[in-house]
């Protein structure tokens, strides 16, 4: 059974940083891309960044976090990782880890997201 | 940036009836487009990949078609656990994008 849990987030400051993990199970876990895509509140969904699986790991950032957010993977693990920082207001959001075939593709697996809140 | 836009933001129907979901795209996204089922406090579940290709395991009452710049999903049948948020998301473009959702009521 393919499992994916998320663990890292929490209440932070403007200006700091956090640590997001995501770690997998039930699948062969490098040869997938894998995701962070989050929710706001009250909004839609949001892709993040992605890193690829399958011996090519480049990564792909949105406009709104590229230079603060870094995503990385430890095929040894199982896990991948989204470092944050330099973290803003609008950053607080519900994040997703999420499994797919492509890194440009459909996700066909989520894990329940872990609630990141960015308050002073 | 592609912007898809859902409509219509909620709707409203009893078990049994017909859903149609519309995500409009503002520009070609060719047949690039997914749909996902979003419930509170749970984890999106992929419904439909590359327009009309039913994910694993989703119930043949979820239908998708479309292609360019619009797309509809389709549950022929509402049953009660189909209340939920169902997005779209398309990967013919970076970034990828999403929807902002329709809510799907069940009266």
């Amino acid at each position: 059974e393919e499992q994916l849990l998320e663990s890292g987030g929490g209440l932070v400051q403007p200006g700091g940083s956090l640590r997001l993990s995501c770690a997998a199970s039930g699948f062969t876990f490098s040869t997938y891309a894998m995701s962070w895509v989050r929710q706001a509140p009250g909004k839609g969904l949001e892709w993040v960044s992605v890193i690829r699986g399958k011996g090519d790991y480049s990564s792909y950032y949105a406009d709104s976090v590229r230079g603060r957010f870094t995503i990385s993977r430890d095929n040894s693990r199982n896990t991948v990782y989204l470092q944050m920082n330099s973290l803003r207001v609008d950053d607080t959001a519900v994040y997703y880890c999420a499994k797919g075939p492509h890194a440009n593709g459909w996700y066909d697996f989520w894990g329940q997201g872990t609630l990141v809140t960015v308050s002073s | 940036e592609v912007v898809l836009t859902q409509s219509p933001a909620t709707l409203s129907l009893s078990p049994g009836e017909r859903a149609t979901l519309s995500c409009r795209a503002s520009q070609n996204i060719n047949t690039y487009l997914a749909w996902y089922q979003h419930k509170p406090g749970q984890a999106p579940r992929l419904l439909i990949y590359d327009t009309s290709n039913r994910a694993t395991g989703i119930p043949a009452r979820f239908s998708g078609s479309g292609s360019g710049t619009d797309f509809t999903l389709t549950i022929s049948s509402l049953e009660p656990e189909d209340s939920a948020v169902y997005s779209c998301q398309q990967r013919n473009n970076w970034p990828l994008t999403f929807g902002g959702g329709t809510k799907v009521e069940i009266k």
